[in-house]
């Protein structure tokens, strides 16, 4: 099976800069991807990675390696509205498009 | 703008009555789908592959029977929770993979369901 794990909750303060570790076990790894869901609402995509290396986006950059089988996903500059779940997934080579989540980390940026 | 589209966004039905909701692909054509289930302050579950034109791929422990899936054309896939009843109350989440952006998926709007 595949085991993806990452921290429950993390706090930060307004303007700071939080880093969200992802780490997984599985067999035919094809990509980890990043979502941003706020509460009550659908995910939306942030990152992807498939290649060892850092992934920059604006205020947010993605990292992967690949033989240690982890991930983090970076958030610089914190603002209010990034107060959100973030969900770590990994693709399987064998499963098409199909994407498995962790448990998802609830991020709370305070003032 | 969404690429997909979901519906309906929420739903309250009594306990032993069936729900539908759709979930459709507004500028693409999705030869699969997925469904997805999460309780609250979890992470998404995936419940089952929903194939166009063949039967859906159930992920282990969801039961089929009451679970339906149809997936009856290249822009529409169906959930339909039969004989509803309070556990199954919950936040249902569709997704389809566009073939131009490798590996991306995109989420519906999500339906939440409440069983009386």
């Amino acid at each position: 099976g595949q085991n993806i794990d990452q921290p429950t909750e993390m706090t930060a303060t307004e303007g700071a800069i939080v880093q969200i570790n992802c780490t997984y076990q599985t067999s035919g790894f094809n990509g980890l991807f990043w979502y941003q869901q706020h509460a009550g609402e659908a995910p939306t995509f942030l990152s992807y990675n498939v290649l060892d290396g850092l992934e920059e986006k604006g205020r947010f950059s993605s990292f992967l390696s690949r033989s240690k089988g982890y991930s983090y996903l970076l958030l610089k500059e914190l603002q209010m509205k990034d107060s959100a779940s973030y969900l770590c997934a990994v693709r399987l080579k064998a499963a098409g498009n199909k994407l498995t989540f962790g448990g998802g980390t609830r991020v709370l940026v305070k003032p | 703008g969404a690429v997909v589209s979901q519906h309906p966004s929420w739903v309250i039905c009594k306990s032993g009555t069936s729900v539908k909701i759709e979930c459709r692909s507004l500028d693409f054509q999705a030869t699969t789908m997925f469904w997805y289930r999460q309780f609250p302050k979890q992470s998404l579950m995936l419940m089952a592959t929903s194939n166009e034109g063949s039967k859906a791929t159930y992920e282990q422990g969801v039961e089929k029977d009451k679970f339906l899936i149809n997936h009856a054309s290249l822009t529409l896939s169906t959930l339909t929770v039969t004989s509803a009843h309070p556990e199954d109350s919950s936040f249902y989440i569709c997704s389809a993979p566009r073939l131009e952006r490798v590996g991306e998926l995109f989420f519906g709007e999500g339906s939440r369901l409440t069983v009386l």
